[in-house]
């Protein structure tokens, strides 16, 4: 079975603080993708990023970036000078390929709070 | 633009009642999802299809079914609601491999 780990309920930071939300997850399968959503407050989710197993390059894009190591099986996520708009519920979630499965497998979600 | 519409985005009922919530999607995807949201257990997949006539149980199924008979739609039953049913519910749908999914918008269902 597989199953994604964010220990990291509710993370609390003021503005302009980096902040980096833990992942870690486990699958038998070679094959897998690993991908980040974000759940603003109005609810919506909004696909963040998408990794394949075989892609180990950590990945910016903006004030995001992304560090994926296989050896410890995580997939983290920083946040570098926090915004209020990037309060949010972020999930962490793995789909495996070698079961035929492309339904995601979610962790329980971070909670961040970036205060003004 | 394509899309993925649930539809009620609100709903309240009660125990014993047959609901149906819908989900239809503009993509033109074969794989759509099922997904209920509750606090402390992030998303869980309910059931799951990748075509037409397919249907799959995942992870939290008792008590719902889904039917497909087109590409678009993918509808959710519950055939005798319970308590526990109480929950956000997200409709996904993708596309070949392993693409992002697209989500909808949720349906919070109450059921008193």
């Amino acid at each position: 079975a597989q199953k994604v780990t964010q220990a990291q309920t509710e993370i609390s930071v003021v503005e302009k603080e980096d902040v980096t939300l833990d992942c870690v997850y486990e699958t038998r399968d070679t094959t897998y993708y690993l991908f980040w959503y974000k759940q603003p407050p109005s609810g919506e989710l909004v696909f963040l990023i998408r990794r394949n197993s075989f892609d180990e390059q950590n990945e910016i894009s903006g004030r995001y970036s992304w560090n994926f190591q296989k050896s410890t099986s995580s997939f983290n996520f920083t946040i570098t000078a926090s915004q209020v708009v990037d309060s949010a519920v972020y999930f962490c979630a793995l789909s495996a390929r070698d079961t035929g499965r492309r339904a995601l497998t979610f962790g329980s979600g971070t909670r961040l709070q970036v205060q003004p | 633009d394509a899309e993925i519409t649930q539809s009620p985005r609100h709903k309240i009922t009660e125990t014993g009642r047959q609901v149906t919530l819908a989900c239809h999607q503009t993509w033109n995807h074969n794989n759509m999802f099922w997904y209920r949201q509750d606090l402390g257990h992030g998303l869980r997949l309910i059931h799951y299809s990748y075509g037409v006539q397919d249907t799959n149980k995942g992870e939290v199924s008792d008590g719902y079914s889904v039917s497909r008979s087109n590409t678009e739609d993918l509808p959710l039953t519950l055939e005798s609601a319970a308590s526990s049913q109480t929950s956000v519910y997200f409709c996904a749908s993708s596309g070949q491999g392993d693409q992002p999914q697209h989500f909808g918008d949720g349906t919070r269902l109450s059921i008193l």
